[in-house]
């Protein structure tokens, strides 16, 4: 079945530094792979997106590109504020699934001034 | 766009009560909504999918009479968790979709539920 495999948290960083949360995937088709991000007492948001091999996703400085060899997602940015801090998830879906996410287990990122 | 909504936000209520939580696509139709629980610091349990017209499909080891779903509309499903107990009591969110297979989820803010 698929899975998705996230780095533990949680992550805590200075504001300005350069960020980067793994993620890898088993699937045995061709997944979607998305980036989802939930602040605090509310719902996910989506941050990013690939749907095939060497798509990169990105969206407000985050980037993650979808890298087939090595069946990954890492999310990356330059330089993190103080307001992203948040909980991210790495997911994927593929049209066996129906559209179903599958979640990794999220990154609790929190950044200081 | 894509803007789901959930309502409540959060409820309160006594065990053996029953609750109905409400979502809605406000701004597509959603040929496929997910309900979600999600309890403190860990990730989302996919709970069921629900697909207008029809009954929804849940996930292993979820109690189907327990907690019923309800898409009666492509704008709008309902979740009612029978008979609540304080093991109930957690954060339940929706999404949906504007098709089906691979397409991006659309979530809700979530609907928090204590069950005393």
């Amino acid at each position: 079945g698929n899975s998705v495999t996230q780095m533990e948290g949680p992550v805590t960083l200075s504001e300005e530094a350069f960020l980067t949360i793994n993620c890898t995937y088993t699937a045995t088709g061709y997944p979607s792979l998305f980036w989802y991000v939930q602040y605090p007492g509310e719902g996910l948001q989506l941050l990013l997106k690939a749907t095939k091999a060497d798509d990169k996703g990105s969206n407000k400085g985050f980037e993650a590109t979808y890298r087939k060899e090595t069946t990954s997602f890492h999310l990356e940015k330059g330089s993190v504020q103080v307001s992203d801090s948040a909980v991210y998830f790495c997911a994927l879906s593929d049209l066996r699934s129906y559209g179903k996410l599958t979640f990794g287990q999220g990154t609790i990122l929190t950044v200081h001034p | 766009g894509a803007v789901v909504s959930q309502h409540p936000s959060w409820v309160i209520c006594k065990s053996g009560t029953s609750v109905k939580i409400e979502c809605r696509s406000l701004d597509f139709q959603a040929t496929t909504m997910f309900w979600y629980r999600q309890f403190p610091k860990q990730s989302l349990m996919l709970m069921a999918t629900s697909n207008e017209g029809s009954k929804a499909t849940y996930e292993q080891g979820v109690e189907k009479d327990k907690f019923l779903i309800n898409h009666a509309s492509l704008t709008l499903s309902t979740l009612t968790v029978t008979s609540a107990h304080p093991e109930d009591s957690s954060f339940y969110i929706c999404s949906a979709t504007l098709g089906q297979g691979g397409e991006t989820q659309y979530f809700g803010p979530g609907t928090r539920l204590l069950v005393l």
